[in-house]
């Protein structure tokens, strides 16, 4: 069965340091997202990307974020100078398509990344 | 914009009893889809189920069904003959039909779910 696969798993950095988490997500999706997560809390939406650019963005997703989809199959998330804060599970996500498609539209999750700011 | 609810931030339920999660929800578009995902102690989120907003008939798998309520903008998620391994946290989201420039998923607080033996 076709998933979203993240990397790294588990990624510890300083605080200040740009990290870059990456994601695969199924080959004929066509929206891709990342969520976060502090803790164990709510999934906190981030950001959404359809037809190479982004089409939605959260409050949390300031000019330390950015996105990218640099060949067709990765999607990445930047955050350029992490903060304590930014200590989270980050999941990615893809869906095919909500309404047209027949199916259900469900977002597959990555078992996502986990980031640890020291 | 959009807003999902979920009031029970902890629910206990008898092993083999049925447990009904309340999920409410804000939107003002027709066209919407409503899902509820799963998430053990291992951290993976597992879709569980789907309605979406014009579906006649309330959605079922397996042991899980939704109670769809579209006048109360009620999504409840039931989960019949609980099992030990139904222990996790259940989260209630929506998906925004309407954007013809993407989708928007939103999710709830969620519910942290504890059968017990």
């Amino acid at each position: 069965e076709p998933e979203v696969t993240q990397t790294p798993s588990h990624q510890v950095t300083q605080m200040g340091q740009e990290v870059i988490l990456r994601c695969v997500p199924i080959s004929n999706h066509l929206y891709f997202y990342w969520y976060r997560q502090i803790l164990g809390q709510k999934v906190e939406f981030l950001v959404s990307f359809y037809n190479n650019e982004i089409s939605e963005k959260s409050e949390i997703f300031d000019d330390q974020f950015s996105v990218e989809r640099p060949d067709g199959s990765n999607f990445t998330l930047k955050i350029r100078s992490t903060k304590l804060e930014d200590s989270a599970m980050y999941f990615c996500a893809s869906s095919e398509s909500g309404t047209g498609g027949g199916g259900t539209g469900e977002l597959f999750f990555g078992e996502g990344s986990r980031l640890t700011v020291l | 914009a959009q807003k999902i609810t979920q009031t029970q931030p902890g629910m206990f339920v008898q092993e083999k009893e049925a447990v009904t999660l309340d999920c409410t929800y804000d939107t003002s578009d027709p066209s919407y889809g409503l899902f509820w995902y799963k998430q053990p102690s291992s951290g993976e989120m597992i879709f569980l189920i789907y309605q979406g907003s014009y579906d006649q008939q309330n959605a079922t798998e397996g042991r899980y069904s939704l109670n769809f309520q579209k006048a109360r903008k009620s999504a409840n998620l039931v989960i019949s003959a609980s099992q030990l391994g139904d222990s996790a946290m259940y989260f209630c989201a929506m998906r925004d039909d309407m954007d013809n420039y993407g989708q928007n998923f939103v999710f709830g607080p969620g519910t942290r779910l504890s059968v017990l033996p």
